[in-house]
């Protein structure tokens, strides 16, 4: 099974930051990475599939890039509504998750 | 548009089995599997397993591989996860999703493990 690896576990930034997230594989995926943001008491929200492709709705603030073993979520220009938890997930094989970031602006 | 709509929260005694549904529309069922996730409280996200709504075929993680069952109803659209021989520590809300993408979550169901 393909183990994801997400750092910082959580983060604080001020509105107007920029802040990156990132999240690695024990063995290639490609670029079949998704990033979601989850604010308490919400379902998942998908942001990024394909490793850096934009969900439509989501704001350009929020950027994806990588492939292989190493993948990066940034956000430009933080809003307070950004203020949630992060988490990757590789479905290259068998699905797994990262265990989190949680960011608080 | 998508939907995917999972039965109410449920609650069990150790020992138990618990069956939660997750009720698709807004796109063809059979054109995308089903992916199960769990979430306890305060913790992370956890895949539990995935299901194709054509051949009924199903996978799932290691950890699970003994208490999940994966199912369908193809004529109303319809996933099914049953997890046997309850724990506590598997009170969590449980999420359908779709496709390898997880483009569309259900709203999750609260299972409550208690004596």
């Amino acid at each position: 099974d393909t183990q994801m690896t997400q750092s910082p576990p959580a983060m604080s930034a001020s509105v107007g930051d920029r802040v990156t997230i990132t999240c690695r594989a024990d063995q290639g995926i490609g670029n079949y990475l998704v990033w979601f943001q989850q604010k308490p008491g919400n379902v998942p929200k998908r942001l990024i599939y394909g490793a850096s492709n934009l969900e439509s709705g989501v704001p350009s603030r929020f950027s994806g890039s990588g492939s292989g073993t190493e993948f990066t979520l940034t956000i430009t220009s933080l809003e307070p509504e950004d203020s949630a938890t992060y988490y990757c997930l590789q479905h290259s094989s068998f699905p797994s998750f990262g265990q989190g970031t949680r960011l608080h602006i | 548009q998508v939907q995917l709509v999972q039965s109410g929260a449920e609650v069990r005694k150790p020992g138990a089995s618990v069956k939660v549904s997750c009720k698709t529309s807004g796109y063809r069922f059979s054109s995308s599997e089903i992916n199960w996730v769990r979430q306890a409280a305060g913790q992370g996200l956890e895949w539990m397993g995935w299901m194709n709504p054509v051949s009924g075929a199903s996978g799932s993680a290691q950890k699970f591989q003994v208490r999940v069952t994966m199912t369908r109803d193809m004529s109303i659209s319809t996933a099914y996860l049953e997890l046997s021989n309850l724990r506590s520590d598997d009170s969590a809300i449980y999420y359908c999703a779709r496709g390898d993408g997880f483009d569309s979550w259900g709203q999750g169901t609260l299972v409550t493990v208690s004596s």
